[in-house]
């Protein structure tokens, strides 16, 4: 079964400062990643997704994630965190693209990002 | 606009009481989902749907209950059987033709009087 691990529960940063989150994902085959960002009562957007080819995956809002199969891996970063970055944020995996017949999305836990001044 | 709209946004249960949380989508999606949200515990999928009349459990479905009559709407009941029902709800959506991005409602928030 798939799973995923997100072992920050909560990031503190300062603005202007560098961020990276971690996730690591248990598939046996080539896994379909995404990152999603969850602001307070929302639902939760899309940031960016890996599929297959170029490892290095840019995404809005300036993010941008690197999958690396050896370390059954997809972190999140961003060079320089805005205020507004401060939310949840979310990894996934699925074994096909979301909405094939009988394929579903499972999440992590989620790392909450705080933004300090 | 396009979009998937989650309503009540907040809602009340008393015990041994169904509730039913409303998701209508006009994005012509094909496939719908239901999602549980616990702090600290990521987002659990309880159903899931890819045609009209046609349905399947997720990872948590006891204690719920869903019906898709109709292409644009998704309702979950949750029923007395859920002992604990307290949560976030988010249902999402996505045009299994493009396979690629879930759409999602901005939740509901349901707690137990």
């Amino acid at each position: 079964a798939q799973s995923v691990t997100q072992p920050d529960i909560h990031i503190t940063v300062s603005e202007g400062a560098s961020l990276e989150l971690r996730c690591n994902y248990s598939y046996g085959a080539t896994p379909y990643l995404f990152w999603y960002v969850q602001s307070p009562g929302q639902g939760l957007q899309l940031l960016l997704k890996y599929f297959s080819g170029d490892t290095l995956v840019q995404g809005i809002k300036g993010f941008e994630a690197e999958f690396k199969r050896s370390q059954s891996s997809f972190n999140l970063r961003k060079p320089s965190v805005h205020w507004s970055d401060a939310a949840e944020y979310f990894c996934a995996v699925g074994a096909s693209p979301p909405g094939a017949a009988g394929n579903k999305l499972t999440f992590g836990g989620g790392t909450r990002v705080l933004v300090k001044p | 606009d396009g979009g998937i709209t989650q309503s009540p946004k907040y809602l009340f249960r008393k015990e041994g009481q169904n509730v039913t949380l409303s998701c209508e989508q006009n994005l012509n999606h094909d496939a719908m989902y239901w999602y549980r949200q616990d702090p600290g515990q990521g987002l659990r999928l309880i159903y899931y749907s890819h045609i009209v009349n046609d349905f399947q459990k997720g990872d948590i479905a006891e204690g719920y209950s869903v019906s898709r009559e109709k292409k644009e709407s998704f309702p979950l009941t949750v029923t007395s059987a859920q002992k604990n029902p307290t949560a976030f709800y988010l249902c999402a959506s996505i045009r299994t033709s493009e396979g690629e991005k879930l759409f999602f409602g901005s939740g509901t928030q349901l707690s137990v009087l």
